[in-house]
């Protein structure tokens, strides 16, 4: 079944610009993850934020959790060209088993 | 980029042939899976195993069948090959919570 569901599904900025993306999710969870994708390529991991906490930072990258709502933003700032892939969200079931259900992704598109 | 290697990168066959996709790793992960990805979709987990001569389904009905007889080795076999099985295949391994994938065999079958 479909646990994460990311928004927008696409999405068109200029370098520079600051890259939201939102991930909802259906059950419980022991964490969260973010993705990246390039075209044709395998995924990156990106960032982990687990369920007891609320935000964390990675360089130019700001992910946030809110365990009430079921839900997660990606922040990216000062976008760059390099940015544009597409990003998926994660999600681990608190059982401990490292299985993750993937969302559907959001495509962004950075331009120069 | 992660340790972990998939071939072929690209493979375009015909209806009813046996195919393997192949996966390693050079990390020493106990944990290895099979996704199946169509273009522009989310990730489906087709198999998965926790270590040698341990192999599991996933959410995903698959015709496929996987092996472990060793830690670093994890090929993907198809007894034969039909057009829906055209996808991408993402091979990834994990030590914790974190996965690293391959960069994916893209399969099309006529």
């Amino acid at each position: 079944s479909q646990q994460g569901e990311e928004d927008p599904q696409a999405l068109s900025i200029q370098e520079g610009e600051n890259a939201t993306m939102n991930c909802s999710y259906k059950t419980s969870i022991n964490n969260l993850q973010w993705y990246r994708q390039n075209s044709g390529r395998g995924l990156v991991h990106l960032i982990l934020i687990r369920s007891n906490e609320r935000e964390k930072h990675s360089g130019r990258l700001r992910v946030t959790l809110d365990t009430s709502k079921k839900s997660s933003s990606l922040l990216i700032t000062a976008s760059r060209a390099a940015d544009t892939a597409s990003y998926f969200c994660a999600t681990a079931p608190p059982s401990g088993y490292s299985t993750l259900t993937f969302g559907k992704g959001t495509m962004l598109l950075v331009s120069p | 980029e992660a340790d972990i290697y998939q071939t072929p990168r690209y493979l375009v066959i015909g209806t009813g042939k046996k195919i393997t996709l192949e996966c390693s790793q050079t990390m020493g992960h106990d944990k290895m899976y099979w996704y199946q990805q169509d273009p522009g979709m989310e990730l489906h987990l087709i198999h998965y195993s926790y270590g040698v001569n341990s192999t599991e389904k996933g959410d995903l009905s698959s015709e496929s069948t996987v092996s472990r007889i060793r830690t670093e080795h994890f090929p993907l076999t198809l007894e034969s090959a039909r057009p829906s099985h055209t996808s991408q295949y993402l091979c990834a391994s994990s030590v914790g919570d974190e996965q690293y994938f391959g960069p994916g065999t893209r399969l099309t079958v006529t």
